[in-house]
């Protein structure tokens, strides 16, 4: 069964760094997403990508974050500048459509950690 | 604003008991809700949506709007369906907010 992949596994970088963070969406999907957890919080929506551009974000997805689908089959996460509350685990998903009540497939996430 | 609250953050339980997962919402429009779950060390993934009213490794979780609820049940739990157990929103287009999530632990 296709999967979502997330590399790399773990990631550790300095403050100020920028990080970039992959993902393989699941072949034929069309909508991309990225998460964040916290150690001990929960699950937050940062961002949906659909037709090459964002079609949602929340709050928390500010400057210093941005998505690119560079090649039609990478989906990645830069973070310009990363801070030390950045540190979390970070989930890609995509679905294969918007329809109502699709089904999204998570990646196993990267744990991004910044000191 | 769009909000989803998991009052609990842990539910132990004893094999064989019934198990309730509560989930309740804040939205103002069409709700659309799933239950997610994570079991150790594997990735997230949908357990059930609200549309499909489908009975997926025996939970079921009915959509209550004059609640604003989506409790997620079981009948008999099972030591295999601890995890962690997330409900979720969709709102406006693509955007979604997930509750804080409730540990299940059953226990032999």
């Amino acid at each position: 069964e296709p999967e979502v992949t997330q590399t790399p596994s773990h990631q550790v970088t300095q403050m100020g760094q920028e990080v970039i963070l992959r993902c393989v969406p699941i072949s034929n999907h069309l909508y991309f997403y990225w998460y964040r957890q916290i150690l001990g919080q929960k699950v937050e929506f940062l961002v949906s990508f659909y037709n090459n551009e964002i079609s949602e974000k929340s709050e928390i997805f500010d400057d210093q974050f941005s998505v690119e689908r560079p090649d039609g089959s990478n989906f990645t996460l830069k973070i310009r500048s990363t801070k030390l509350e950045d540190s979390a685990m970070y989930f890609c998903a995509s679905q294969s459509s918007g329809g109502y009540q699709e089904t999204q497939y998570f990646g196993p996430g990267t744990r991004l950690l910044v000191l | 604003a769009q909000r989803v609250t998991q009052p609990e953050k842990l539910l132990s339980v004893f094999k064989g008991a019934p198990v309730e997962l509560k989930c309740n919402y804040s939205y103002s429009g069409s709700p659309e809700l799933f239950w997610y779950v994570q079991y150790s060390r594997q990735r997230l993934q949908l357990l059930l949506r609200h549309i499909s009213r489908e009975s997926i490794k025996g939970f079921t979780a009915d959509l209550n709007k004059g609640e604003t609820s989506f409790h997620l049940k079981k009948p008999f739990a099972q030591e295999e369906d601890s995890a962690m157990y997330y409900c979720a929103l969709r709102y406006n287009f693509n955007k979604f907010y997930f509750g804080s999530g409730t540990k299940l632990n059953v226990k032999p």
